[in-house]
C-alpha cells in the first residue's frame, strides 16, 4: 500500500533563516505531487505542484520554492523565511484525481 | 479565476442532528471529491463523484453531484461526535490535474 511521509512534524525557525521540508512517498511511481500551505483556520492555497522529476510549477509567487529530485521526494525549500511563511505545510501525492496527503509540518516563524 | 464558493464556512449543531454542507462551482467540473479534516489532522480523502445527477452513500454521508456538474453537497444523518471537522470540497475542470477547493464547513457536535 502507499505511504506518504513527511517531517518534521513541527518547526519552530526566526525570521530569515533557511528551510527545507521534505516529503517521501512509497508503494507508487510517478505520482503527481503536491505542495499546499494552510493557514489556522483557513483553506489549502497550493504552492506546487509536479508530474515528474525536475518538473515544478508554481502556483503563487512567493519566497518559497520546491525541487523533485527523485520520483517519489518532493522537497520545499526558503532561503530566508518571512513571518508569513507561518502556517500547516501539507504534501499530498496523486496517480489519478484523488489526493492522499501526509501528516503535515506545523511551521511558525517568530 | 476558477472558483468553489463552499457554505456554511461554520456549522454548531447538537448530536443527532442532520447536516449538510453545499458546495457551487464557477465552472464544469470533471469531478467533485469531498475530504474530511479532523482537527489537528490533515484532509483525508471520502469521496469522488464523477458522473451529473451521481449519488453515493458511505453509512450516514450522503453525497450529490449535481445536473449541471457544477455544485454538489454533503448530507450527514443524525450527527454524532466523532463527524466533528472540516470538511472540503475538491473538483477538478476539464483535465487539469490541479484541484479547485472549496474553503471548508466546519462543523462542530455538541454532544
Amino acid at each position: 500500500s502507499q505511504t506518504i511521509h513527511q517531517w518534521p512534524a513541527t518547526l519552530v525557525q526566526p525570521v530569515g533563516s533557511p528551510l527545507s521540508l521534505e516529503c517521501t512517498v512509497e508503494g507508487t511511481s510517478n505520482p503527481n505531487l503536491y505542495w499546499y500551505r494552510q493557514a489556522a483556520g483557513r483553506g489549502l492555497q497550493l504552492l506546487f505542484y509536479s508530474v515528474g522529476i525536475g518538473q515544478i510549477s508554481s502556483e503563487v509567487p512567493q519566497n518559497l520554492s520546491a525541487s523533485r529530485p527523485q520520483d517519489r521526494q518532493f522537497i520545499l525549500s526558503s532561503k530566508k523565511l518571512l513571518l508569513s511563511d507561518s502556517g500547516f505545510y501539507l504534501c499530498a501525492w496523486a496517480l489519478y484525481n484523488e489526493q492522499f496527503f501526509g501528516p503535515g509540518t506545523r511551521l511558525t516563524v517568530l | 479565476g476558477q472558483q468553489v464558493m463552499q457554505i456554511p464556512q461554520y456549522q454548531h449543531v447538537q448530536e443527532g442532528e442532520d447536516f449538510t454542507t453545499y458546495c457551487n462551482s464557477s465552472t464544469t467540473l470533471s469531478n467533485i471529491q469531498w475530504y474530511k479534516q479532523r482537527p489537528g489532522g490533515h484532509p483525508v480523502f471520502l469521496i469522488q463523484l464523477v458522473k451529473s445527477g451521481e449519488v453515493k452513500k458511505q453509512k450516514r454521508l450522503t453525497f450529490q453531484f449535481g445536473e449541471a456538474k457544477k455544485n454538489s453537497s454533503l448530507h450527514i444523518t443524525a450527527t454524532q461526535t466523532t463527524d466533528v471537522g472540516t470538511y472540503f470540497c475538491a473538483g477538478n475542470a476539464g483535465n487539469n490535474r490541479k484541484l479547485i477547493w472549496g474553503l471548508g464547513t466546519s462543523l462542530a457536535v455538541n454532544p
